[in-house]
């Protein structure tokens, strides 16, 4: 079946511009992650759904990070008023639901801000 | 707090040899479960192998093994008659069964496979 899938592949914006990332998950999977991967800090976790319950926002580093999940199924990262610090790959998983279950990951989106 | 060590920043093998990904990780939890993530230039993570703590028996999958010493916290990846498509960042991960759900992410290991 069709894995995680996310868009776009690479953007490149200008500091202090909002950007949206978007992760289409497996279908039937409840639970979606998202991860941050830069050189300086490795692979962080950004925030956590699972199914309809409030979402753990424990990892995002700042107000200006938030995201969203409509329908239990395709979720959106957005970031506001970007700076040059946010330039990293964004990384989605999805797994089926219980928390030591595999997590699948998508190919991630190369953010660049210039 | 967990935290995943891969001290071998980079390593490099012939092809059709075998090599040694070393991980190591400072947990005081009873149950975990240990993956290996590789990270093709493509950008995917991509599951290489699962561990469940609880199980004495090393996974295998296919070239791939651990060795996986719980009372040492080392979970060690080998990769068996290597070939060039083996090239890749290979990430050690934790995830605690009371810890939470995000894995916790090792720096990575480069590795290099030469004709």
């Amino acid at each position: 079946g069709a894995g995680v899938s996310q868009s776009p592949s690479n953007k490149v914006t200008e500091k202090g511009k909002d950007v949206e990332l978007r992760c289409d998950p497996i279908s039937g999977h409840t639970a979606l992650y998202w991860y941050r991967q830069s050189l300086g800090q490795g692979l962080e976790f950004l925030i956590y759904f699972q199914g309809n319950s409030a979402p753990d926002k424990s990892g995002l580093p700042s107000d200006r990070f938030s995201a969203e999940r409509t329908g239990g199924s395709v979720s959106t990262l957005t970031i506001q008023r970007t700076q040059q610090e946010d330039s990293a790959v964004y990384l989605c998983a999805s797994s089926t639901g219980r928390v030591v279950d595999t997590q699948y990951f998508g190919p991630g989106t190369r953010l660049t801000v210039l | 707090a967990q935290t995943v060590t891969q001290s071998q920043p980079e390593m490099s093998v012939q092809e059709a040899e075998t090599v040694t990904l070393s991980c190591t990780y400072d947990t005081s939890e009873s149950d975990y479960y240990l993956f290996w993530y590789k990270q093709p230039p493509s950008r995917q993570m991509i599951l290489v192998i699962r561990q469940e703590a609880y199980k004495q028996q090393n996974a295998t999958e296919n070239r791939f093994s651990v060795n996986f010493q719980k009372a040492a916290k080392s979970f060690s990846l080998k990769i068996s008659d290597s070939q060039l498509g083996d090239a890749a960042m290979y990430f050690c991960a934790y995830i605690g069964s009371n810890s939470g759900y995000a894995l916790n992410f090792g720096k990575g290991t480069s590795l290099l496979v030469t004709p």
